[in-house]
């Protein structure tokens, strides 16, 4: 069975650029979730779907930061426009639609804004 | 202050040896808790759950002290593979939700 996976794997962009994110979850999981590790930070939950519906956007810095699901399937992370503090690692994670306690982590996007 | 709080070593220690992690929490509303482990520049991975009756897998053990808000993973005969960062995880959620890192705290086992 594949596992979660981003793309891109790296992304070094020009502050006030847009950079979209992408992951596809384990098939099958409905509920997709995106975290960010700020360097020398600990990884922070940025927010949660069920399949289409966003669950808790409750971790979104800021509304430069738009995340969708269309479908229910994969999910975008779109920048706009990025800023220094952006740069970091962007973990996306799935689990199933029933209880689960494991997220299964994709290898992350290393998002680098200079 | 941090939800969730760990010593960020580095650890080093021998192969063999017997090593203990410690992480504390702040809400006490917290339901779910886990130890996750990272490899350098690899995605977190579940390494096991802790339940509040403590739990065992194979060299590796968790306590919780829901009292003290307090988590425990105990790594005995250490190995080499062992080498990687431990992250406790804690959810105010019992199923899938949002889940709460600590920092991480980097082990090396040496030879």
């Amino acid at each position: 069975e594949a596992g979660v996976t981003q793309f891109p794997s790296h992304s070094v962009i020009e502050k006030g650029q847009t950079v979209t994110l992408r992951c596809d979850p384990i098939s099958g999981h409905d509920n997709l979730y995106w975290y960010r590790r700020v360097m020398g930070k600990e990884i922070k939950f940025l927010l949660h779907f069920v399949k289409e519906s966003k669950q808790d956007e409750s971790g979104m810095p800021n509304n430069r930061f738009l995340a969708e699901r269309t479908g229910g399937t994969y999910s975008t992370l779109k920048v706009q426009p990025a800023e220094l503090e952006d740069s970091g690692v962007y973990f996306c994670a799935s689990s199933p639609r029933v209880a689960s306690y494991e997220q299964y982590f994709g290898p992350g996007t290393r998002l680098t804004v200079t | 202050r941090k939800e969730v709080e760990q010593d960020p070593g580095p650890f080093n220690v021998p192969e063999g040896a017997t090593v203990a992690f410690n992480c504390t929490y702040s809400n006490s509303a917290s339901q779910s808790f886990f130890w996750y482990r990272q490899d350098c520049r690899k995605e977190p991975k579940l390494l096991m759950s802790v339940y509040s009756s403590g739990n065992e897998d194979g060299r590796f053990t968790a306590q919780l002290n829901r009292a003290s808000q307090y988590i425990s993973l105990l790594i005995r005969d250490s190995k080499l593979s062992d080498s990687a960062t431990y992250l406790c995880v804690v959810s105010r959620y019992s199923s899938a939700s949002k889940i709460i890192f600590g920092s991480g705290t980097r082990l090396s086992i040496r030879p």
